[in-house]
């Protein structure tokens, strides 16, 4: 079945900017979609359609695809940017079949 | 504004069905699908389904195909997804979310406990 690869962890200092990684054989074709989610609450869309930000996320949330990777980027990371973030795609089969990567835990300190 | 507001936790035995609810308002019900995704604790989310509630038509991740049924109720603006053969692997929480190819909103959860 079709996967998506994100790293465990990354872990920035306030200020700094941190870097997602989520890669997948379909994402030359299909869209990256990424969700942050905090301790105990439902995940929250932060990109969608590779590189564009819902209202009210905040701007240092931005998201780019290239080849068989996309990244989500939050420049000038803050403490309350620490959380789980998970990315999403859809296979190539057709079938509207949803994955989510394994998630990274952002910690900002 | 876009709520989904789901039904209580559940506690069951293995080898029994669960039927969570998925309570939709603040849009046409029938104009987005609906994504079920669960999360077992300290894990990872996965998803399980979708349906478009205008058709009823459905699709599965391979790994529920057999076991997980989504169903809708238009007229009460209510969505449903039903698991059976439960087993220990199967705690964890199940969200539903409002989807346009992609879960867009999501439900508050709902907690199924499989323990004998």
């Amino acid at each position: 079945s079709y996967e998506l690869t994100q790293p465990p962890s990354v872990s920035v200092s306030p200020g700094q900017t941190a870097r997602i990684t989520c890669s997948g054989d379909a994402l030359p074709k299909k869209y990256a979609y990424w969700y942050q989610q905090k301790s105990g609450q439902a995940p929250v869309l932060v990109i969608y359609e590779d590189s564009k930000r819902p209202s009210g996320i905040p701007e240092r949330f931005s998201g780019s695809s290239s080849g068989t990777m996309a990244t989500l980027t939050i420049s000038g990371a803050q403490v309350e940017d620490e959380a789980d973030y998970y990315c999403y795609s859809t296979d190539s089969s057709g079938n509207h079949r949803g994955v989510f990567g394994g998630g990274t835990k952002l910690t900002v300190l | 504004q876009v709520q989904l507001v789901q039904s209580g936790a559940e506690v069951k035995k293995p080898g029994a069905s669960v039927k969570v609810s998925c309570k939709a308002s603040g849009y046409t019900f029938t104009s987005y699908d609906i994504n079920w995704v669960r999360q077992a604790t300290g894990q990872g989310l996965e998803w399980m389904g979708w349906m478009n509630p205008n058709s009823g038509n459905t699709g599965y991740a391979q790994k529920f195909q057999g076991r997980v049924t989504i169903t809708r109720n238009t007229s009460i603006s209510t969505a449903y997804m039903e698991l059976s053969s439960l087993r220990s692997e199967d705690t964890a929480v199940y969200y539903c979310a409002r989807a346009s190819g992609y879960p867009r909103e999501w439900g508050q959860g709902t907690l199924v406990t499989v323990s004998s």
